[in-house]
């Protein structure tokens, strides 16, 4: 199946601080979606984005499909951003979507 | 309802007992996932529905792992014989799959809350 690795796998930052995460995916993908897992386990949606950039508030992301990455974007942080952040693609007609083991982000006041 | 929803949301059996695990899809979305997520770890797929077929089985990890799925509707996963070894949450979500045409459509996934299995 599709490889998914994300970058860095932890991340402490500053709230205010803005950070870059890394997702790379080792075959054309259908479909890339970005989640934000909150510490109660809850998976909440942030970007559905196979191409191109899209912004959210203080979050964006862009995926360069024809290079097989995508990049989340988190300005200005804030304590509530902390969590872990998933990508995960799927590359076939199956709709089988491979999760990388994400990056774990701890947002200090 | 608003969202995907799953029961229980916390299961405590013993060791060689069976589970059914319920995951209520968002309405309308035909396509419904299952996986399961490990303490500190990330989500592994066990199976998709797309309607009531399950066109990939892979990820189910052995023959005591069941799913099925009613209409375009509710699923149960079921896990016979539990193992130490299935503690983890187990994740559905679903999403608006295919058209009737069979062109990949917009196909968001939308996650319910999770189903805290611990085997003792």
């Amino acid at each position: 199946g599709i490889q998914v690795e994300q970058s860095p796998p932890d991340l402490i930052l500053q709230e205010g601080a803005n950070s870059t995460l890394r997702c790379n995916f080792s075959d054309s993908v259908n479909n890339l979606q970005w989640f934000h897992q909150n510490p109660w386990g809850q998976l909440i949606n942030l970007f559905y984005i196979p191409s191109g950039t899209k912004q959210n508030g203080r979050l964006s992301a862009t995926t360069v499909a024809t290079e097989r990455y995508s990049l989340l974007y988190i300005s200005s942080s804030q304590t509530t951003d902390s969590g872990v952040y998933f990508c995960a693609v799927d590359s076939s007609n199956f709709n089988k979507f491979y999760f990388g083991s994400g990056t774990k982000l701890n947002v200090k006041p | 309802g608003a969202g995907v929803s799953q029961s229980p949301s916390n299961k405590v059996t013993e060791k060689g007992k069976d589970v059914e695990l319920r995951c209520d899809p968002i309405s309308g979305h035909t396509a419904l996932y299952w996986y399961r997520q490990r303490l500190g770890q990330g989500l592994e797929f066990l199976i998709y529905f797309q309607g009531n077929s399950a066109p990939d089985k892979s990820g189910l990890p052995s023959d005591r792992f069941s799913a099925e799925r009613t209409g375009e509707s509710v699923s149960t996963l079921t896990i016979q014989r539990t193992q130490q070894e299935d503690s983890a949450v187990y994740l559905c979500a679903s999403s608006l799959g295919y058209q009737a045409l069979r062109r990949p459509t917009y196909n968001e996934q939308f996650f319910g809350p999770g189903t805290r299995l611990t085997v003792l």
